[in-house]
């Protein structure tokens, strides 16, 4: 059972515009929740978090959004560059303890 | 600068070997992390450690130990290696949730 889903496999946006990736998920008791980014043969690193208590984070282009009444989370990128096509995972977890991580989502910034 | 070597990034193995797989963060943290990444599944936590011979069992422990022994390093053993096990092996290191990640080891079964 995938707790959390990340729908889109893949997204293509135009640079300079606003990228947004979307995640959701079904396990309520989630209070803490994060952002990495994954390039080829890369490992992953570590963007931008977030806490239950706040619904909102910003860290220079990139915002993290939290819907809790939703179990919705979203990472924007304004504006969007070359070099932030990659792949975006999300992650959750209780309690700040063990991650639960989506599938990723693929990202394509077409110059 | 933050640093999680992996000690491999390519490995072949055969079937029923004890395969290793070694991890050294240079962060003095004190949490380590081993994940498995698939197509179309993520990643998924193997086991994890938060301290010098601590160790507890991740979402998929089963086929794989892990060993302590210090600080800074962190191994992955697949006890009896299966074809099932091929896959991108990461390690990572953080205060408290993983924050660094090495560049992975991608392993084999034959």
């Amino acid at each position: 059972d995938q707790q959390v889903k990340q729908n889109s496999p893949s997204l293509s946006v135009q640079e300079g515009r606003i990228s947004i990736l979307n995640c959701d998920y079904t396990n309520s008791m989630f209070d803490y929740f994060l952002w990495y980014k994954k390039y080829p043969a890369e490992g992953p690193t570590f963007l931008i978090s977030i806490s239950s208590i706040k619904d909102k984070n910003e860290d220079g282009r990139f915002t993290v959004f939290l819907n809790k009444s939703a179990k919705h989370l979203s990472l924007h990128i304004v504006p969007s560059q070359p070099g932030d096509s990659a792949v975006y995972f999300c992650a959750a977890s209780v309690s700040n303890e063990k991650l639960t991580f989506g599938t990723g989502t693929r990202l394509t910034i077409i110059p | 600068d933050v640093k999680v070597t992996q000690s491999s990034r390519y490995l072949v193995k055969r079937t029923g070997e004890k395969v290793f797989l070694e991890c050294v963060q240079d962060m003095d943290h004190e949490n380590m992390f081993w994940y498995r990444q698939d197509p179309g599944l993520g990643l998924r936590l193997i086991y994890f450690s938060y301290d010098v011979k601590m160790k507890e069992k991740g979402d998929i422990p089963e086929g794989y130990s892990v060993s302590r022994e210090k600080k800074e390093r962190f191994s992955l053993i697949l006890e009896s290696a299966s074809t099932n096990q091929t896959s991108m092996y990461l390690c990572a290191s953080g205060l408290y949730q993983p924050q660094h990640f090495g560049d992975g080891t991608r392993l084999s079964i034959l």
